[in-house]
């Protein structure tokens, strides 16, 4: 069964710094990945996604994600956080006959 | 366009009541879906349709039921709540195929007490 493994509960950067929020998923064929953001007492917002070709996917907001079938990662990446980026990050996959799989997310919290 | 709506936001039942959580989506979407969120559990899903009259468990089916009647209403019915569906309900959307989005609902938060 496909899985999604967030390692980071929680993270804390400061405004203006660079952010990279890790995901590694577990499937046998070639997934479908995304990052969606939620912020507090709202719906998940789809940020970006891969399906195939260049493997570095840029998304809204500033941020992009790289696939590394090697490492079985698809880790978003953000240049500058800004305070308005402080939300819970989730990650997930599916493949061909599966309904989406997400991870467990991962807090950010943007500190001045 | 309103995308997905669901109804209501908030909701308290006592422990052997039942209610239906309402979904709706008007983007003529096949694919409807249902996600529970409790806190460091992520988003699991409960169940799915992928068309009109067709549904499927999911990850945590039990003590719910679907039923899709229509593309645009995918409703969740709780027959007894427990305190154990206290959650955070999420419906979400997308066309069929597997590489489409979902699009999400603003959820509805449950206490069953």
């Amino acid at each position: 069964a496909q899985s999604v493994t967030q390692p980071d509960i929680h993270i804390t950067v400061s405004e203006g710094a660079s952010l990279e929020l890790r995901c590694n998923y577990s499937y046998g064929a070639t997934p479908y990945l995304f990052w969606y953001v939620q912020s507090p007492g709202q719906g998940l917002q789809l940020l970006l996604k891969y399906f195939s070709g260049d493997t570095l996917v840029q998304g809204i907001k500033g941020f992009e994600a790289e696939f590394k079938r090697s490492q079985s990662s698809f880790n978003l990446r953000k240049p500058s956080v800004h305070w308005s980026d402080a939300a819970e990050y989730f990650c997930a996959v599916s493949s061909g006959n599966t309904p989406l799989v997400f991870g467990k997310g991962t807090r950010l919290s943007v500190i001045a | 366009n309103a995308g997905v709506t669901q109804t209501p936001k908030f909701q308290v039942l006592k422990t052997g009541q039942s209610m239906t959580l309402q979904c709706a989506q008007d983007m003529n979407h096949e694919y409807m879906s249902w996600y529970r969120q409790d806190p460091g559990m992520g988003l699991r899903l409960i169940h799915y349709s992928v068309g009109a009259g067709i549904t499927d468990q999911g990850e945590v089916p039990n003590g719910y039921n679907v039923s899709r009647s229509t593309t645009e209403d995918f409703p969740l019915r709780l027959l007894s709540a427990a305190p154990s569906q206290t959650s955070v309900y999420f419906c979400a959307s997308r066309l069929f195929s597997y590489n489409s989005p979902l699009h999400f609902g603003n959820g509805t938060r449950l206490t069953v007490t």
